[in-house]
């Protein structure tokens, strides 16, 4: 079993619309979530990340984090056809010198 | 455009084949990851160096090694290839310490 779990979708929302993404993930320790965007053909990068329990803004995202449920959220409002991506979650311990473990991914759709 | 550079895009060889992926950090980054993406599995992380040395290790083969030289650039080899290595290897680099790893564009690398 992974120690991060995510559902690779696809998931196809319109244009406007609030997109939910989860994650969940098996390992206690793990202090620090992020969330990544990969385009097709490209590399990952970073979104958001977050410390411990609690929850983020930025702009039209908004990440959450629930450490008693070990449960990982991304929020996107106001949906645009740009935001048609892979959207990764991940997770590190705190002295893991950065070793990340992902999620599979979930592909999101945005149709105009 | 993250800053990292790998080289080559892609690369087709053949099964029992040696190959050797290339990646350039960002500037000032001390800190290079190698990651491996397929369909199957996801990303995964295989090794991080920093400043030219084995920091962490992850699920990497042993017919695959790497190193990180003076002047910080890494290489990735993967020797005896099969089938099942097929796939995408994206180096990050990150300075230390940061939840940011910033991604290259990928060797995608095709084993016949």
């Amino acid at each position: 079993q992974k120690e991060v779990e995510q559902d690779p979708g696809p998931l196809s929302v319109p244009e406007g619309a609030i997109v939910s993404l989860n994650c969940t993930y098996s390992n206690s320790a793990f202090q620090y979530f992020m969330w990544y965007r990969q385009y097709s053909r490209k590399g990952p990068e970073l979104l958001m990340y977050t410390y411990s329990s609690g929850n983020k803004e930025d702009g039209r995202f908004t990440a959450q984090v629930d450490k008693s449920s070990k449960y990982i959220s991304l929020f996107i409002r106001d949906s645009q056809p740009s935001d048609s991506a892979t959207y990764l979650c991940a997770s590190r311990l705190t002295d893991s010198w950065g070793k990340l473990q992902f999620g599979a991914g979930t592909q999101v759709v945005v149709t105009p | 455009d993250s800053g990292v550079t790998q080289t080559p895009k892609h690369l087709i060889t053949a099964t029992g084949q040696r190959v050797t992926l290339r990646c350039s950090p960002r500037s000032g980054d001390l800190s290079v990851y190698w990651y491996q993406q397929s369909l199957d599995q996801g990303l995964q992380f295989l090794i991080q160096y920093y400043n030219g040395e084995e920091r962490a290790k992850g699920n990497i083969l042993e017919r695959f090694s790497a190193q990180q030289f003076p002047d910080l650039h890494s290489e990735l080899n993967l020797s005896s290839l099969e089938l099942g290595d097929s796939a995408l290897y994206f180096c990050a680099s990150s300075v230390v310490g940061s939840n940011e790893q910033f991604f290259g564009p990928g060797t995608r690398l095709t084993v016949l």
